[in-house]
């Protein structure tokens, strides 16, 4: 029983093309996030959205655009790769809750490896 | 300025002894989470334990411990009992409000090699 999947795991590209990333989660979260995780391994918010609708936006380039058909699915939508954009991304989900351990935790996917040749 | 510094890049320890990675987060708002994750090579984000700002006791789960020191603002992750599975890379992270719904801040991780 997976709680947050992400397909595919691996994704190998060529520069200037369009790709996405899928991102399930049977948890019943509220809000759903979107991670990278550099070549130094280190991890940086991209977006989140709370019940489909988007909460946050980090300076991303606009070519990620991120889509939620419904909230337990997030999915990111890249155009024009970049070699830049090689990393891992990893999709999150939490659940909206005040200062409530069990509400806090926040699940990761497997991760998404990118690599744009 | 960083929120969350994690001033060791790499630590050693020997099989069966303990082990304590630093953590450190910088922060104005009165109410806050911080997390410690598991990177194992695999890939996958493991989560380890959870510290809130208004817990009056130290985390613990199972052979981890949070050393939580408010004034200090530090939250030091503490493995008893190191495993060669405890290999990997380790993240502390704070989501900073009251709310479950904030994106994490990590901090740029500990890699830990437990030596047989």
């Amino acid at each position: 029983d997976t709680a947050v999947s992400q397909t595919p795991k691996y994704l190998v590209t060529q520069m200037g093309n369009d790709k996405s990333i899928k991102c399930e989660q049977n948890l019943g979260h509220d809000t759903m996030y979107w991670y990278k995780q550099d070549s130094k391994k280190f991890l940086k918010i991209m977006f989140s959205y709370n019940n489909k609708e988007l909460i946050i936006n980090e300076t991303v380039p606009n070519r990620f655009s991120p889509k939620s058909p419904d909230k337990a699915h997030l999915n990111l939508h890249i155009n024009s790769l970049e070699l830049g954009d090689s990393a891992v991304y990893f999709c999150a989900s939490s659940q909206d809750g005040y200062r409530d351990r069990s509400n806090n935790e926040q699940f990761f996917g497997p991760g998404t490896r990118l690599t744009v040749l | 300025a960083q929120k969350i510094t994690q001033t060791q890049p790499g630590m050693f320890v020997q099989e069966k002894e303990a082990v304590t990675l630093d953590c450190t987060y910088d922060t104005s708002d009165p109410s806050y989470g911080l997390f410690w994750y598991k990177q194992p090579s695999s890939g996958e984000m493991i989560f380890l334990i959870y510290q809130g700002s208004y817990d009056q006791q130290n985390a613990t789960e199972g052979r981890y411990s949070l050393n939580f020191q408010k004034a200090r603002k530090s939250a030091n992750l503490v493995i008893s009992a190191s495993q060669l599975g405890d290999s990997a890379m380790y993240f502390c992270a704070m989501r900073e409000g009251p709310r479950g719904n904030t994106p994490l801040v990590f901090g740029k991780g500990t890699r830990l090699s437990v030596i047989a």
